[in-house]
């Protein structure tokens, strides 16, 4: 049971949007931000969005993230086949002073 | 180029030690926090520990503490994780990571990962 909830699947149409939501409680995203990760199965995983909705140089801007009170989310625009992969909220917890993770949502493009 | 690259892994019975090393490149790495994350096979991504920029904070996930130690060696440039009283559920591929932040006594997630090292805990 991760302290970070996502939905296990997700799914959507090449060009379409999706959404992935991550939710949490007071000590971890109520009061910290929310990072996200890409892995592709097989691969390492990949730095996507920090401090909410801020993107690394290279990422492109069809991702984006926000955060309200203790719930997050994670939107893929313009849907792409190589946007198959396994995504992952994480967020500091001041309760357990570390990191916590969400049990990560699979994206499938259909 | 930012370069991680982590070593160590190997099978080890349970109630075994091990201790796993991670070579640091291409950035100035006192000046980053570092961290251990793990994923077991066919699961999502736990995080393990973290170790501040001078080594002089530690934080550990609750399933690893007190069997788990990080540390670091800024002079080798070198990350280290000394795991004991190794259980089944320690079996993983352990991940070097770096800290997004330069800010001492601040952290901000994690940037670069390495290619990760097996650990498999087996009689």
């Amino acid at each position: 049971q991760s302290v970070l909830t996502q939905p296990p699947s997700a799914s959507g149409t090449p060009g379409q949007r999706v959404t992935i939501s991550c939710s949490g409680s007071s000590s971890n995203l109520g009061r910290n931000y929310v990072y996200w990760y890409q892995q592709v199965p097989g691969t390492v995983p990949k730095f996507l969005i920090y401090r909410n909705n801020q993107r690394p140089s290279g990422v492109p801007d069809r991702f984006s993230g926000s955060k309200s009170g203790t719930s997050a989310s994670l939107a893929i625009s313009g849907l792409r086949s190589e946007d198959e992969a396994d995504y992952y909220c994480a967020a500091w917890d001041d309760s357990l002073s570390g990191w916590v993770f969400g049990g990560g949502t699979k994206l499938t493009v259909l | 180029e930012v370069q991680l690259v982590e070593s160590g892994g190997v099978v080890v019975q349970p109630g075994g030690s091990l201790r796993l090393s991670c070579a640091a490149s291409g950035f100035t790495f006192d000046d980053y926090a570092m961290h251990w994350v793990r994923q077991a096979p066919g699961k999502g991504l736990e995080w393990v520990s973290l170790i501040s920029r001078d080594g002089s904070s530690t934080h550990y996930a609750d399933s690893v503490k007190g069997r788990f130690t990080i540390s670091r060696d800024n002079s080798k440039n070198s990350l280290y994780l000394q795991m004991n009283s190794l259980r089944a559920e320690d079996t993983a591929l352990y991940y070097c990571v770096k800290d997004i932040s330069d800010r001492s006594g601040y952290y901000d997630g994690f940037d670069y990962w390495g290619q990760g090292t097996l650990v498999t805990v087996s009689s």
